[in-house]
């Protein structure tokens, strides 16, 4: 299995522009996560899809960020207008989710985004 | 709300020595514990997950400890060898309503030939 897959690696855009991150899923996962890592605050949840279905996008900071899931084997993470302090990685995680509270989650390689 | 703490932020110790990374988290609420290690440009791998009615986990030269009750947990890393040099990063599972994984900002590992 190639694991999660996410494009691009590395993104570089000016303050302004919409920036778009793919994630391509493991085969047969019906969970995928989106985080943004930064030095001070570290892995946050930003939004994570069950079965296609947004479950839970409390960690979204604003109305600038949105994510969609049209069908189980790719999602996208877009930011439109982007500015400085969106500059992060960016990781996509997937799990199977069955029964019980948790599934072991594997992430992407990332994408790092740096807005000037 | 829960916060997980990892100290130290960094280390750095000569190959072979044997060491503990620290991880403490404010509620007791969890359903599990998460040890995952993170390369420079690479995604999270997970390395051990102690269930909240587990006291340890092994796995080869890595063994996680979990006192839920005061809210600690522990890495140790035995034989330590350059490869092991990486962010070693600690997440709780959140049990209530607040169910997603809460992260520690991570401790960054150096193991010296």
């Amino acid at each position: 299995d190639a694991g999660v897959i996410q494009s691009p690696r590395h993104e570089v855009t000016e303050m302004g522009q919409e920036v778009t991150l793919r994630c391509k899923p493991i085969s047969g996962h019906n969970s995928l996560f989106w985080y943004r890592q930064t030095m001070m605050r570290g892995l946050e949840l930003l939004i994570y899809f069950n079965n296609n279905v947004p479950i839970d996008d409390s960690g979204m900071p604003e109305d600038r960020f949105s994510a969609k899931m049209p069908n189980a084997s790719f999602s996208t993470l877009k930011i439109q207008p982007s500015e400085p302090r969106d500059s992060a990685v960016y990781f996509c995680a997937s799990s199977l989710r069955t029964s019980g509270s948790y599934n072991e989650q594997f992430f992407g390689p990332g994408t790092r985004l740096t807005v000037l | 709300k829960q916060e997980v703490t990892q100290i130290p932020a960094a280390l750095s110790v000569p190959e072979g020595e044997n060491l503990v990374l620290n991880c403490s988290f404010t509620d007791s609420a969890i359903y599990n514990l998460q040890w995952f290690r993170q390369d420079p440009g690479k995604g999270l791998t997970s390395l051990l997950l102690i269930q909240s009615s587990q006291r340890e986990q092994t796995s080869g030269r890595l063994n996680a400890s979990l006192d839920k009750s005061s809210g600690r947990s522990t890495l140790y890393i035995a034989a330590s060898q350059p490869g092991d040099s990486a962010t070693y990063l600690c997440a709780v599972f959140n049990a209530g309503n607040n169910r997603k994984l809460i992260w520690g900002l991570g401790t960054s590992l150096a193991v010296n030939p």
